[in-house]
């Protein structure tokens, strides 16, 4: 089993369209979860860090569900410039940072 | 800030060559990743280093693969023969002290290796 799983894409949605991203990790002694955004050709960026109460920037929501090892990125009023892979991304022993495979998202006029 | 700075951009080798990826992390930072990336197996860690030691090399590939950091502001990542399975974006991230969880992982723009 992987340790960090991210739903299959790729995902296409209109504009306007709100998307759900989910990621399961393997490693319940992680501390700190991430989403991150690459664009095609590019490096990853960080998009939003997520807390254990959940939190919000913006039109992105995350959410953390540590009893079922669970993360979820919520997209609202999907923007074309939203599109790109977002990748889920777990500390894992030792602090390093490990990566979903990525989900890719393309939004469509 | 100039970011993390990798070098070079692009690099078509041959098989049997040996291939010398270099990275410049943040100044300041005090960990440096390296990764690769392919489309079949996504973002891959393969080292990383605190304070310029090695902590966890378990996902480098093989003994062809190693990797060094000198000092704070630099590391290299050597292959050595090169195979066209190697082929793949090679990327470096730093990282500074963080005060809450780890801190954000800034990335370098990545090497992209062929192999023929």
């Amino acid at each position: 089993r992987k340790e960090v799983e991210q739903d299959p894409g790729p995902f296409n949605v209109p504009e306007g369209a709100t998307v759900a991203f989910n990621c399961t990790y393997s490693n319940s002694a992680s501390q700190s979860f991430f989403w991150y955004r690459q664009d095609c050709r590019k490096e990853p960026k960080l998009l939003m860090s997520v807390y254990s109460s959940g939190n919000e920037d913006g039109r992105f929501t995350a959410q953390l569900n540590r009893a079922s090892q669970y993360i979820s990125l919520l997209i609202r009023d999907s923007k074309l410039s939203d599109s790109a892979t977002y990748l889920c991304v777990v500390t894992g022993q030792g602090g390093k940072l490990i990566f979903g495979q990525g989900t890719e998202l393309s939004v469509k006029p | 800030d100039a970011g993390v700075i990798q070098s070079p951009r692009h690099e078509v080798t041959e098989m049997g060559q040996e291939v010398t990826l270099r990275c410049k992390p943040i100044s300041g930072h005090n960990s440096l990743f390296w990764y690769r990336q392919t489309m079949m197996r996504g973002l891959e860690l393969l080292i990383y280093f605190n304070n310029n030691v090695p902590i966890d090399d378990s996902g480098m590939p093989e003994d062809r693969f190693s990797a060094k950091m000198p000092n704070a502001s630099f590391s290299t990542l050597k292959i050595q023969p090169s195979e066209p399975r190697d082929s793949a974006v090679y990327f470096c991230a730093s990282r500074g002290t963080s005060g809450r969880g780890s801190g954000e992982l800034f990335f370098g723009e990545g090497s992209r290796l062929t192999v023929l």
